[in-house]
């Protein structure tokens, strides 16, 4: 049974460039939240998805910052005119149903030159 | 505001003896905890948890204890391993989807 997986596990992008990043959860899990790790910092909430719906997105930056999870294919989050204060790690996480535990991808590591 | 700490970033211990590693909380709301063991280049492993009905729950080399009163849970591995050697990290939520996780504790255990 495939764990999370995430890709791709670096990026580089330059200033002004747009990321994006692919999560694809665990199999039978509908659930897929992300987060992001800054240096030294623990991880900080930022989207749940489901589905073709946003649930929660409050932890996500209003500007240059979207998610999506299609009825087909894996969660994207998408930065747009990237920053070098975006660069972080970003987390994939997956539950079967909302109140279960979340198990994590690899990540996916974003440095911005 | 940091909802979650742990107050130590590292901690040394030798194989065969136990780690103890500690988390603070100051949201009383929270009722539900979870540690994660993370290895350098990987995302979180979930290790083990606890609700906030329970004091203590164990799974074989670890037990985590929490007491509510004092807001503050610990995580003890014993015996420890070298390849126990990683970062751990304490989530909280209360009841929802939102982990709030600590700064994370880096646990090297000598061979």
């Amino acid at each position: 049974n495939a764990g999370v997986m995430q890709n791709p596990r670096h990026l580089v992008r330059r200033r002004g460039q747009e990321a994006r990043l692919r999560c694809s959860p665990m199999k039978g899990h509908s659930h897929v939240y992300w987060y992001r790790q800054l240096p030294e910092e623990g991880l900080k909430f930022m989207v749940y998805l489901q589905k073709e719906n946003i649930i929660d997105e409050s932890g996500m930056p209003k500007e240059r910052f979207s998610a999506e999870f299609p009825k087909e294919g894996p969660s994207i989050l998408r930065i747009q005119q990237v920053v070098r204060g975006d660069s972080a790690a970003y987390f994939c996480a997956s539950s079967q149903v909302e109140q279960e535990t979340q198990y994590f991808g690899p990540g996916t590591r974003l440095l911005v030159l | 505001d940091q909802q979650v700490k742990q107050n130590s970033p590292s901690l040394s211990v030798q194989e065969g003896r136990i780690s103890i590693l500690n988390c603070d909380y100051t949201n009383s709301m929270f009722d539900y905890f979870l540690w994660y063991k993370k290895y350098p280049a990987e995302g979180p492993t979930f290790l083990i948890s606890i609700s906030s009905i329970k004091d203590k729950n164990e799974d074989g080399r670890f037990t985590v204890f929490l007491n509510k009163s004092a807001k503050h849970l610990s995580l003890h591995i014993v015996p420890s391993q070298p390849g126990d050697s990683a970062v751990y990290f304490c989530a909280a939520t209360s009841g929802t989807y939102k982990y709030i996780f600590g700064t994370g504790t880096r646990l090297k255990v000598l061979a």
